[in-house]
């Protein structure tokens, strides 16, 4: 299995507080995205970042800011939750050297914003 | 922008027999990779198998298939001999290949496969 550790893994907050979710990868990839998943909508990319201070948006970008100051590192920060950002949170990375440049993804953070 | 759809919300299956689950999808490049993922109970998102447009054959891994038509746009996942730990959400995703560093998925809603005993 790839490398890759997400942190919180559950969290609880409430509407207008700063969240940070962190993406851990030990596989030295240069890519690396956020995803969030929402029943009826699959998973969608928020932001990506293709290496260290390199990121661009998704395609669901508003109200998230991420930084990657570190190769292994992948920050995905919510300035000020709101109920909408209620959801399941997915990490990838993957490598441009592979063939297919399949993405693998991390376990996942399960975040709700009362 | 690309489209995938997965017309089959739920999907059931008896133990032992074969199972399809159907994807299209939309796009103007003639290149692109489409993938089979598969998230268990666990919700960790595993892939399952993948096709490179421009190949002709269809991928196998053990039990798994693709049904790829490209002028139909089709990406089907047949799964053979179904066993109780194939009960999952299958999403089936796609990747262009014509931006340089927007390597993004492009994901369907998913269907979610149950496997009778």
């Amino acid at each position: 299995d790839a490398g890759i550790t997400q942190s919180p893994r559950h969290k609880v907050t409430e509407t207008g507080t700063p969240v940070t979710l962190r993406c851990h990868q030990t596989e030295n990839h240069r890519y690396m995205y956020w995803y969030r998943q929402d029943p009826g909508h699959g998973l969608r990319l928020i932001h990506y970042s293709y290496g260290v201070k390199d990121t661009d948006k998704g395609e669901v970008s508003d109200g998230y800011s991420v930084s990657r100051s570190k190769t292994e590192d992948f920050l995905l920060t919510l300035e000020s939750a709101t109920s909408s950002q209620t959801s399941v949170y997915f990490c990838a990375i993957s490598d441009r050297d592979s063939s297919y440049n399949e993405q693998f993804f991390g376990p996942g953070t399960r975040l709700t914003v009362l | 922008a690309q489209t995938v759809t997965q017309s089959q919300p739920e999907m059931s299956v008896q133990e032992a027999e074969t199972v399809t689950l159907s994807c299209t999808y939309d796009t103007s490049e003639s290149d692109y990779y489409l993938f089979w993922y598969k998230q268990p109970p666990s919700r960790q998102m595993i892939l399952v198998i993948r096709q490179e447009a421009y190949k002709q054959q269809n991928a196998t891994e053990n039990r798994f298939s693709v049904n790829f038509q490209k002028a139909a746009k089709s990406f089907s996942l047949k799964i053979s001999d179904s066993q109780l730990g194939d009960a999952a959400m299958y999403f089936c995703a796609y990747r262009g290949t014509s931006n340089f560093g927007n390597e993004k998925l492009t994901f369907g809603t998913g269907t979610r496969l149950t496997i009778i005993p």
